[in-house]
């Protein structure tokens, strides 16, 4: 079956710009999360959805980062105003709900910010 | 704040032989951890996992041991094959909220 898929695979913008990335998650999984990696590191948490509400946002690095999601399923990552520092890969999990320990990654986006 | 970390960076193996990737984590009140696979290019994908009131658990050609006495877990791969070079992380998690993972340990199977 379908598994979580991201948007775009690659991603280059300057410095200052804002960028969308997509995750589309496993169809019927409730829970969504964001993890960021950066370059030899591991994957930091960044937010997670139950549904549409977003109970934990404690990982977003600062307010130029926000997530939504919208009909239970599709979630959007926004960075504005890209800083250098925000360069990684973007990894989007899903998985049954909350509850369920077990997290199906996306490919990931990779951003450069230059 | 919570941390996981791993011991050993970079592993490498001779095709046949057994790994061992070593975990060591600090939030002791974690009751689920899992290990992950990571390939060039592509997301995490889920290898085995164990909760906290086990101390063992195998799958196929994987065992994963859990020491909460240590706070170490590890991940023992048999007969290991060069399709089971990659990254492999460490995660833990408490009730299926947010996993906190480790710096991650590169695996390279030498033929």
């Amino acid at each position: 079956g379908a598994g979580v898929s991201q948007s775009p695979s690659n991603k280059v913008t300057e410095k200052g710009k804002d960028v969308e990335l997509r995750c589309d998650p496993i169809s019927g999984h409730t829970a969504l999360y964001w993890y960021r990696q950066s370059l030899g590191q591991g994957l930091e948490f960044l937010i997670y959805f139950q549904g549409n509400s977003a109970p934990d946002k404690s990982g977003l690095p600062s307010d130029r980062f926000s997530a939504e999601r919208t009909g239970g399923s599709v979630s959007t990552l926004t960075i504005q105003r890209t800083q250098q520092e925000d360069s990684a890969v973007y990894l989007c999990a899903s998985s049954l709900d909350i509850f369920s320990y077990e997290q199906y990654f996306g490919p990931g986006t990779r951003l450069t910010v230059t | 704040g919570e941390s996981v970390g791993l011991h050993l960076p970079t592993l490498s193996v001779q095709e046949g032989d057994n790994s061992i990737i070593n975990c060591a984590y600090s939030n002791s009140a974690s009751d689920y951890f899992i290990w992950y696979k990571q390939e060039s290019g592509k997301g995490p994908q889920f290898i085995i996992d164990i909760r906290s009131n086990m101390d063992k658990r195998q799958g196929q050609r994987v065992t994963v041991l859990l020491n909460k006495t240590v706070k170490h877990l590890s991940l023992q791969i048999a007969a290991t094959q060069p399709g089971d070079s990659a990254v492999y992380f460490c995660a833990e998690t408490t009730y299926g909220n947010k996993l906190v993972f480790g710096a991650g340990t590169i695996l390279r199977v030498k033929s």
